[in-house]
């Protein structure tokens, strides 16, 4: 099946650091969303992004919907422990809930 | 906690069996969706249902079978199970697919762990 290419698969901050992560796709999507994923737990909606070029923030963490719908961008200021987990993007082609296409996955480590 | 509950959370059986996973939506929900994730495919679209009634299909083998129940719970049933359907299965569930409410997006629950031996 379809996967979305997210990058980079891993990262090894250290905590306090910025992080940034990107998401890409060969088709257009109208909706883009970020989920974490806690291990043995199962993926929790961190932002969701409805309109191109759209800028949406939720605490530390802000969220870009590319201007061509075939990319999105995930930051994280300030990283704290907490923040460790895999993060997923997930694409959908209409709004409101069609099967989501997710990426491959970025899994973040805090170095201590 | 999203509301969506699944049961059972982990479960060991053998090649060629079956088994049955259930999943109970956040209360009002009325669509369902079911995922598989796993270490080489990723996180896999299988199929969802919509108030009693099959929506879309994904990647979902023929040995598998899913329905939705009047009470909106679903359950997804496994056959002649495999080493290679060994992975976690989640269960989203979202309002209306349809409504056209940006809003409307999916909650996951905390999945089944699934180990064929």
């Amino acid at each position: 099946g379809q996967q979305l290419n997210q990058s980079p698969q891993s990262m090894f901050i250290q905590e306090g650091e910025d992080v940034s992560m990107n998401c890409t796709s060969s088709s257009i999507f109208n909706t883009w969303l970020w989920y974490k994923q806690d291990p043995g737990e199962g993926p929790v909606l961190l932002i969701a992004l409805y309109k191109a070029g759209e800028l949406t923030s939720n605490g530390r963490l802000t969220a870009q919907f590319g201007i061509t719908r075939k990319d999105s961008f995930l930051n994280i200021s300030a990283s704290i422990p907490s923040d460790v987990g895999i993060y997923f993007c997930a694409g959908q082609t209409n709004f409101g809930n069609e099967k989501l296409t997710f990426g491959t996955g970025t899994r973040l480590t805090i170095i201590p | 906690d999203s509301g969506v509950t699944q049961t059972p959370k982990h479960l060991i059986t053998a090649t060629g069996q079956r088994v049955t996973l259930r999943c109970s939506p956040r209360s009002g929900d009325l669509s369902v969706y079911w995922y598989q994730q796993s270490l080489d495919q990723g996180l896999q679209f299988l199929i969802q249902y919509y108030n009693g009634e099959e929506r879309a299909k994904g990647n979902i083998l023929e040995r598998f079978s899913a329905q939705q129940f009047p009470d909106l719970h679903s359950e997804l049933n496994l056959s002649s199970l495999e080493l290679g359907d060994s992975a976690l299965y989640f269960c989203a569930s979202s309002v209306n697919p349809r409504s056209g409410n940006p809003s409307d997006t999916q909650y996951f629950g905390p999945g089944t762990r699934l180990t064929v031996l």
